[in-house]
């Protein structure tokens, strides 16, 4: 079974440009997370969507991130302009979430997105 | 908000040495999962406890929750090099994770 997928892997790229990281979630799934993790802040939850509508985005760092998920495979995050401390891993993850037992299901990680702005 | 914090931040062990990691919620949890990073990995899903004193066991692999729910820790009986990573703990309807506790082990 194909995992979530994420694109793109690498991505390195100067200030001031827009960034739009893209995942595929592990069909069935219907909560999809967006995760950055630093070596100084760890792994950050920036947004996450339960049938694609946002539940809560409180850990959007600013108004320069956004993310949108039209439909059930496919969610995008975007910064725009991007700055050198936006340099990060991002994680995309997914999982099966029913009401009143979704906190029991094991979120599935991407292989992430490697970040760099110059 | 609701945070967890996990100590320690990082252990060195010789490989056949035990190692502990420890999870410390600031309310009550109704789960919480424990999730290992391989260096240049994603995180990956080990173990959820749900119950009040549960102790789950992988090999060589223990993991508690605490009376209170509030607490949880993850015990390596006899490192190996393939221990290596880091470990998270994650709890709550968000799913909170803690910083981590990196594990290297010396062969």
């Amino acid at each position: 079974d194909a995992g979530v997928i994420q694109s793109p892997r690498h991505e390195v790229t100067e200030m001031g440009q827009e960034v739009t990281l893209r995942c595929k979630p592990i069909s069935g799934h219907n909560s999809l997370f967006w995760y950055r993790q630093t070596m100084m802040r760890g792994l950050e939850l920036l947004i996450y969507f339960n049938n694609n509508v946002p539940i809560d985005d409180s850990g959007m760092p600013e108004d320069r991130f956004s993310a949108k998920m039209p439909n059930a495979s496919f969610s995008t995050l975007k910064i725009q302009p991007s700055e050198p401390r936006d340099s990060a891993v991002y994680f995309c993850a997914s999982r099966l979430y029913q009401m009143g037992q979704g906190v029991r299901q094991p979120q599935h990680f991407g292989d992430g997105t490697r970040l760099s702005i110059l | 908000g609701q945070q967890v914090m996990q100590i320690p931040q990082y252990q060195h062990v010789q490989e056949g040495e035990d190692f502990t990691t420890y999870c410390n919620s600031s309310t009550t949890l109704s789960n919480i999962q424990w999730y290992k990073q391989r260096p240049g990995g994603h995180p990956v899903f080990l173990i959820q406890l749900v119950k009040s004193g549960e102790v789950k066991k992988q090999k060589r692999l223990t993991f508690q929750f605490g009376e209170a729910k509030k607490n949880s820790s993850l015990h390596i009986t006899a490192t190996q090099t393939t221990d290596v990573g880091t470990y998270f703990c994650a709890g709550g309807n968000k799913l909170v994770f803690g910083a981590g506790t990196i594990l290297r082990v010396k062969s």
